[in-house]
C-alpha cells in the first residue's frame, strides 16, 4: 500500500464516450504525476503538478486534460480517445518536484481499453 | 495478489565497487520485468526490461539484470559504480492475469549512494 489510490482499477470506454480518472493521495505530498505505459514500451511521464500548478505536459494530445483541484487530488479527463490510447494509466506523488531526495510513490494504475 | 520486493531499502557504495540490488516477485504466471532509475530531481526512466529470449539483459550505463524463473528473481547488477548512478532504483512487474488483464506492480524502491 503506497498511500496513492487511484480509481478505477479498469476502464472500457468507445471512442466518443466522456471520462475520469481519479487520483487521491494521503501522504501530504505536493506534486502528482500522471505516467502511461503501453504494451512493451517503457513508462511514459504525461503530465506534472507542483502545487497545484501544471509543471510539465509531454506534449499530450488535448485529448487527455488533466486537472489539479488540489495537492491530494489529480484527475484525467478523457474525451475522443483513440484505440492506440489503450494502456496502463499511473500516478504517482512526491512530497516536491524537484527535490534531490524526491522519490515517487506510484498508485496501482487503471488499465484503460479504448474500443 | 502479486508483490514485488526489494529488500535493501537503502545502498551505500564506494565509487568502483559492484552493484547488486535484488528483486523478487511473486506472480508464477507470464511476467514482464523492468528496472526504472530515478536521478536526484529528475522523473523516472527505463533502464532495462526483460520481456523474453536471453534472461540477461543489459541496459543503459552498463547495468545488466538476470531473470532467473525459478528464483522469480530479476537482480540488477553493475560490475563498476559511478558517482552519477546516486538515484533511486525501482524494479516493477508486468503480469498477465488468469482474466488476461496485466496490472503492472512497483516495487518500494532502493536508493543507491555512491560516495567519491
Amino acid at each position: 500500500e503506497t498511500g496513492v489510490t487511484q480509481t478505477p482499477r479498469h476502464l472500457v470506454m468507445g471512442m466518443t464516450n466522456k471520462k475520469s480518472l481519479k487520483c487521491e493521495q494521503h501522504l501530504g505530498h505536493n506534486a502528482m504525476y500522471w505516467y502511461k505505459q503501453s504494451a512493451k514500451k517503457p513508462l511514459e511521464l504525461m503530465f506534472v503538478y507542483n502545487f497545484k500548478e501544471q509543471t510539465e505536459n509531454n506534449s499530450v494530445p488535448s485529448r487527455f486534460s488533466p486537472e489539479c483541484p488540489n495537492s491530494s487530488h489529480l484527475f484525467l479527463h478523457l474525451h475522443t480517445l483513440q484505440p492506440e490510447d489503450s494502456a496502463l494509466y499511473l500516478c504517482a506523488s512526491s512530497p516536491r518536484q524537484g527535490l534531490a531526495n524526491e522519490k515517487l510513490f506510484f498508485g496501482s494504475g487503471t488499465q484503460l481499453s479504448v474500443l | 495478489a502479486q508483490s514485488v520486493s526489494q529488500h535493501n531499502h537503502h545502498v551505500i557504495l564506494s565509487e568502483a565497487a559492484s552493484l547488486e540490488l535484488g528483486c523478487n516477485y511473486s506472480y508464477g504466471g507470464t511476467v514482464n520485468l523492468f528496472w526504472y532509475v530515478q536521478y536526484p530531481g529528475q522523473h523516472l526512466q527505463l533502464l532495462l526490461k526483460y520481456f523474453s529470449g536471453d534472461p540477461l539483459v543489459k541496459g543503459i550505463k552498463g547495468f545488466e539484470a538476470e531473470f532467473i524463473k525459478s528464483k522469480f528473481s530479476f537482480n540488477l547488477r553493475k560490475p563498476s559504480v559511478q558517482w552519477s548512478d546516486t538515484a533511486e532504483y525501482f524494479c516493477a512487474v508486468n503480469a498477465f492475469e488468469d482474466t488476461g488483464r496485466r496490472a503492472l506492480t512497483f516495487g518500494s524502491g532502493t536508493r543507491l549512494q555512491v560516495q567519491p
